[in-house]
C-alpha cells in the first residue's frame, strides 16, 4: 500500500517543545493515531483524533488534523527525557481492518 | 491487567528450523494481528483474524502460517526460518464496535534472530 510519512529522527533540549509531523495517505481514515513505543517495549496508544476535528489537546499533547492536505502532527510541550521514545502516526483506513503506520520518529531528548 | 501477552520474548533459531509464537489476550477481542518490525519499515502487517476459526493475509504473508482456534489466542507459525524473518514481532488486538476507532492493544514483542 501507499506509505504513510513521517520523518525519521528529531532530538530536542528538555523543556522544549517537540512536533512530530506526519502525512497520511488515506482520506477516508476516521481516525489517526499517535503510539509511542518505548525502548524494548511495545507500542502503547497515546492519542487519536477523529477526522472531523482540526485539534485535540491532552495535557501535555496537542495534535494538529489538516485534513485537506493529510498532514497530522503530534507537539509535546515542555518535554521530558522520559518523552525519548519511537513515535508512530497511523491511520485506519475504511477499507480494512488493519492500521496503517508510518515509519516511526525517533524523538531523543538530551538535558 | 494482563492485556496482550506474547511468548516466547527471545529466540534464536538456525536456518530452516520451526517455530510458533504464542499470542494471547484477556480482554475478549474479537480482531487480532501479527506485525513485523523491521529498522527502517516501520510495521507490516503479517496476518490477521476477525474472530475464532478466521484468517486472512496481510501485507508480508510469506513464509508464515497463523491459526485462531480459540478466540484469546492466535499463533503464528513458521515452518523453516530464514534470515530474512529475523525480526521483533508484535500481536495487537481489539474489539469489534460499531465505532471505528480500531484502537489496537499490543504485546510486548518477540524478538527473533535467524542465523
Amino acid at each position: 500500500g501507499e506509505d504513510v510519512e513521517q520523518s525519521l529522527f528529531l532530538s530536542v533540549r528538555e523543556g522544549d517543545s517537540s512536533v512530530i509531523n506526519c502525512t497520511y495517505t488515506d482520506s477516508s481514515s476516521t481516525y489517526l493515531y499517535w503510539y509511542k513505543q518505548e525502548p524494548g517495549a511495545g507500542l502503547q496508544l497515546l492519542t487519536y483524533i477523529f477526522s472531523n476535528m482540526d485539534m485535540k489537546q491532552d495535557q501535555r499533547l496537542t495534535v494538529l488534523l489538516n485534513k485537506k492536505d493529510k498532514h497530522l502532527s503530534l507537539r509535546i510541550a515542555d518535554t521530558q527525557t522520559g518523552d525519548s521514545a519511537i513515535y508512530f502516526c497511523a491511520e485506519s483506513p475504511n477499507s480494512g481492518y488493519a492500521l496503517n503506520f508510518g515509519k516511526g520518529t525517533s524523538l531523543l531528548v538530551t538535558p | 491487567n494482563a492485556g496482550v501477552t506474547q511468548t516466547p520474548k527471545f529466540r534464536v533459531l538456525k536456518t530452516g528450523q520451526s517455530m510458533t509464537l504464542l499470542c494471547a489476550q484477556d480482554m475478549n477481542h474479537e480482531y487480532m494481528y501479527w506485525y513485523r518490525q523491521d529498522p527502517g519499515m516501520g510495521l507490516r502487517l503479517i496476518h490477521y483474524s476477525v474472530g475464532e476459526g478466521t484468517t486472512a493475509k496481510g501485507e508480508v504473508p510469506d513464509g508464515y502460517n497463523v491459526s485462531r482456534l480459540k478466540k484469546q489466542n492466535f499463533l503464528l507459525g513458521l515452518e523453516s526460518a530464514a534470515p530474512s524473518q529475523t525480526s521483533v514481532y508484535f500481536c495487537a488486538s481489539r474489539h469489534w464496535t460499531s465505532d471505528v476507532k480500531n484502537i489496537q492493544y499490543f504485546g510486548a514483542g518477540t524478538r527473533l534472530s535467524v542465523l
